[in-house]
């Protein structure tokens, strides 16, 4: 059963435009959570994450936000950038506990220019 | 700096053969992982080592073996390959067990089993 979810398969936004990614997780031990990005023939590569202490963290064009009493987060970009049409992949940990990282199927976002 | 090298990037097999994937960091990490991408399933962790001479189950791990063989390498067996492991698989390495830290991911291999 998977433990982190995101819904949505794909996004297509224009440029410019805010693209919003969303993930929600079940297991209540998750404290630490990531986004990755990946692009075609490339592993995935961290972007940003947010320790469950915050319910925010923001870097540049990236602002991911936490909603522990919903079990869900999200991704904000901001503006949307051609470059950034990738595979976004939320995770999560439960970084006191256990050395896992679990997570959700992915999301397709396409920037439209 | 290489980071998480995975070798081979492609790979074809016939049913019943075996193959050992390997994999490589040199950022001194102490947890090592193993995952597999499937269209729809996203990453799912087949296994992990949580530091040298330490190795778990992860979500799906039938069908597969793996070795700590140090602190920088860590290999994934396929002992009979079934066409059900067609896959991308990735290696990944992580500092360890401390809040706030990524995993850090190879460039992956694609493997397909006919």
């Amino acid at each position: 059963d998977q433990q982190v979810k995101q819904n949505s398969p794909s996004l297509s936004v224009q440029e410019g435009r805010i693209s919003i990614l969303n993930c929600d997780y079940t297991n209540s031990m998750f404290d630490y959570f990531l986004w990755y990005k990946k692009y075609p023939a490339e592993g995935p590569t961290f972007l940003i994450s947010i320790s469950s202490i915050k319910d925010k963290n923001e870097d540049g064009r990236f602002t991911v936000f936490l909603n522990k009493s919903a079990k869900h987060l999200s991704l904000h970009i901001v503006p949307s950038q051609p470059g950034d049409s990738a595979v976004y992949f939320c995770a999560a940990a439960a970084s006191l506990t256990d050395y896992k990282l679990s997570f959700g199927a992915g999301t397709t976002v396409t920037v439209r220019a | 700096n290489a980071g998480v090298t995975q070798t081979p990037k492609f790979q074809v097999l016939k049913t019943g053969q075996s193959m050992t994937l390997q994999c490589a960091q040199d950022m001194n990490h102490n947890s090592m992982y193993w995952y597999r991408q499937d269209p729809g399933m996203g990453l799912r962790l087949i296994y992990y080592s949580a530091s040298e001479g330490t190795t778990d189950k992860g979500e799906v791990p039938n069908g597969y073996n793996v070795s700590r063989l140090n602190k920088r390498e860590f290999s994934l067996r396929l002992e009979s390959a079934a066409p059900s492991q067609t896959s991308v698989y990735f290696c990944a390495s992580r500092v360890g067990q401390a809040p706030n830290t990524e995993a850090f991911f190879g460039q992956g291999t694609r493997l397909t089993v006919v």
